[in-house]
């Protein structure tokens, strides 16, 4: 099992440009994540995604879109990047009625 | 509203000495709590969490936590630091066991001293 994967692991944008972030899990997970990670605010949910077919926003959802493929997978959009879009983005997955988040490496976005 | 309070930033300690990670924590209903790690460059990795029964849970690599619910607490705990225990820890609230979403703190980082 490869877990959760993420692409691509870096990414340089201008401001303006659009791009989406991938999310893969082959646990088949039902509920899938996605944060941001800055320094001194820990991790802040995005959107999330209950069940194939469901997405609903966190706690930072402006400027973001997202996508839940099927059950593997969960992108992330970005359709118009702002330097404050500077992050490193992770993508979880969980088992319903279970606690345990599964995370994958991370995506490491800047916006210039 | 779930949120969790981690403080310290910044927490050194000297190889065998005791490691304390405190989190206090606010909840409108019973939490689920968490400890999670996260080693450089890398994802997020479960430690240990707090869901219902005893109120001392252990977790992997000699952590452990306790949940105080009169203190609004749930602070990490080693007995003894290992130079591999240099990290950034997490603590993350959860709405009992209805809700999705996950509040996590912003974090402790670690420096183990040889």
């Amino acid at each position: 099992n490869a877990g959760v994967t993420q692409t691509p692991k870096f990414q340089v944008l201008k401001t303006g440009q659009s791009m989406t972030l991938q999310c893969a899990q082959d646990m088949n997970h039902n509920s899938m994540y996605w944060y941001r990670q800055d320094p001194g605010m820990g991790l802040r949910l995005i959107y999330y995604s209950a069940s194939e077919g469901t997405t609903d926003k966190g706690e930072v959802p402006n400027g973001y879109n997202v996508s839940r493929l099927n059950k593997r997978e969960f992108s992330l959009r970005l359709e118009s990047a702002a330097p404050s879009q500077t992050s490193v983005y992770f993508c979880a997955s969980r088992v319903s009625g279970t606690d345990t988040q599964y995370f994958g490496p991370g995506t490491r976005l800047t916006v210039l | 509203a779930q949120s969790v309070t981690q403080l310290g930033s910044h927490v050194s300690v000297s190889e065998g000495a005791l490691v304390l990670l405190r989190c206090n924590y606010s909840s409108s209903v019973p939490p689920y709590l968490f400890w999670y790690v996260q080693y450089p460059n890398q994802g997020l990795q479960l430690l240990l969490k707090y869901t219902t029964g005893a109120t001392l849970v252990k977790g992997i690599n000699g952590f452990e936590a306790e949940f105080k619910k009169s203190e609004t607490s749930f602070h990490l705990t080693k007995p003894s630091a290992h130079m591999s225990d240099a990290a950034e820890y997490f603590c993350a609230v959860r709405r009992g066991n209805t809700g999705n979403q996950f509040y996590f703190g912003t974090g402790t980082s670690l420096t183990v001293i040889p």
